[in-house]
């Protein structure tokens, strides 16, 4: 079973408007974290946000934000005012302690696509 | 700076070839991992490290070997078993202990490449 599901494949909006991407996940675990990377044309992954479990705290970062809900099993990314550098692949991704390793569970992404 | 490489950036291999892929980090991380991209598929474990002389099996681990010798490489041999060889590959690696959540950085990726 898919451990985190990114259901908008592609998005395009137009420069300046807001977009919303979604991530649902998971786990057994109760102690777990969830991740959000940002993949560029270039090809590397960027390291956005980390979030434990036990924080459901919403966070805040210049134009992006984080929506964290334990009862939908959601974590999802806000862009405002999206510029064309925000063009990219999201991942979402999550890590559950009993696994030890660190490893990751990646979601499929979503390729955002901002008009100028 | 610190970070981490890989090398070469694309790669092209005939079939049947083994080809090596390299990942080399100055972070003095002691996890090391290595995952494959396709198209619409997100990123997939093949195999990881958490200390050296010692890897485990991701979930495709098939048609691939790795090896450990020192905490900064972790190189990544495609053999001529893999049947389907051409995607993107990621190497990452991330401080431990582990179940502290801490994130992973990347390198910058290899396409590889089967003519």
């Amino acid at each position: 079973a898919q451990k985190v599901t990114q259901a908008q494949t592609e998005i395009s909006v137009v420069e300046k408007e807001d977009v919303t991407l979604d991530c649902v996940y998971e786990t057994r675990d109760t102690t777990y974290y969830l991740f959000w990377y940002k993949q560029p044309p270039s090809g590397e992954l960027v390291f956005l946000i980390r979030r434990n479990s036990f924080d459901e705290q919403n966070e805040i970062s210049g134009r992006y934000s984080w929506n964290f809900q334990k009862s939908t099993s959601s974590f999802n990314f806000t862009i405002t005012a999206s510029q064309v550098v925000d063009s990219a692949v999201y991942f979402c991704a999550l890590s559950e302690e009993q696994t030890g390793a660190n490893n990751l569970f990646f979601g499929t992404g979503t390729r955002l696509t901002v008009i100028p | 700076d610190g970070g981490i490489t890989q090398s070469p950036k694309y790669l092209f291999r005939k079939e049947g070839q083994n080809v090596t892929l390299s990942c080399e980090q100055n972070l003095n991380h002691d996890a090391m991992y290595w995952y494959r991209q396709d198209p619409g598929q997100g990123l997939r474990l093949i195999y990881y490290s958490q200390i050296v002389n010692d890897f485990q099996k991701g979930d495709i681990a098939e048609g691939y070997s790795v090896s450990r010798e020192k905490k900064e490489s972790f190189p990544l041999t495609v053999t001529s078993a893999q049947k389907n060889p051409t995607a993107f590959y990621l190497c990452a690696s991330t401080n431990l202990p582990s179940g502290r959540g801490n994130e992973q950085f990347f390198g910058p990726g290899t396409r590889l490449t089967v003519l």
